[in-house]
């Protein structure tokens, strides 16, 4: 089964905190797609990353960071010094070859930044 | 590059009405396009898949009847919400998958309201 959990339902922490938000998943292929996207109170998903399931390393941006572990089939998502706009629900996603091209979401995870 | 433009941003119809939602690639063509519906604190859930000049096909518990989707041209998707009732009355988000690549974007979605 592709499935895609997000254990944390919500987090909230304050301002300047690093912050790190767990993404597991589950798929029987070898070629697949991980994704975080960022949902803010108006609704709009933004895009985050993508990253192929052949690609392992770590990727920075900015205070961004993500971590993939195909041994642990994880792909967190780390927010270095949090700012209250980083306030959003983040969303885990996953696009495997032989799911009719379909996004497999996680429940999301909602994150509180005060200040 | 990569917009999604999705129409209205907010709807309020009268049960028994419908209502027309539409989901424009505005600088690429989009051979697939999907229909999400998100409601409250919740993730996800798609509705249907649409492929460019062919049938919407849809999940397991989507009424094909209800919402009607259409898919006409490689930038314009629609989704038609027919005889709607206040548990229609939801988030509704498009997404179109970029042609030959695996990255996706999204609509800014519609908030449905029925009274």
């Amino acid at each position: 089964a592709q499935k895609v959990t997000q254990a944390q339902t919500e987090i909230s922490v304050v301002e300047k905190e690093d912050v790190t938000l767990d993404c597991v998943y589950e798929t029987r292929d070898t070629t697949y797609y991980l994704f975080w996207y960022k949902q803010p109170p108006s609704g709009e998903l933004v895009f985050l990353i993508r990253r192929n399931s052949f690609d392992e390393q770590n990727e920075i941006s900015g205070r961004y960071s993500w971590n993939f572990q195909k041994s642990t089939s994880s792909f967190n998502f780390t927010i270095t010094a949090s700012q209250v706009v980083d306030s959003a629900v983040y969303f885990c996603a996953l696009f495997f070859t032989g799911g009719g091209n379909k996004l497999t979401f996680g429940t999301g995870t909602q994150l509180k930044v005060e200040l | 590059g990569a917009v999604v433009s999705q129409h209205p941003s907010r709807v309020i119809c009268k049960s028994g009405t419908s209502v027309k939602i539409e989901c424009r690639s505005l600088d690429f063509q989009a051979t697939t396009m999907f229909w999400y519906r998100q409601f409250p604190k919740k993730s996800l859930m798609l509705m249907a898949t649409s492929n460019e000049g062919s049938k919407a096909t849809y999940e397991q518990g989507v009424e094909k009847d209800k919402f009607l989707i259409n898919h006409a041209s490689l930038t314009l998707s629609t989704l038609t919400v027919t005889s709607a009732h206040p548990e229609d009355s939801s988030f509704y988000i498009c997404s179109a998958r970029f042609r030959n690549n695996y990255g996706y974007t999204f609509g800014s979605g519609t908030r449905l309201t029925v009274v």
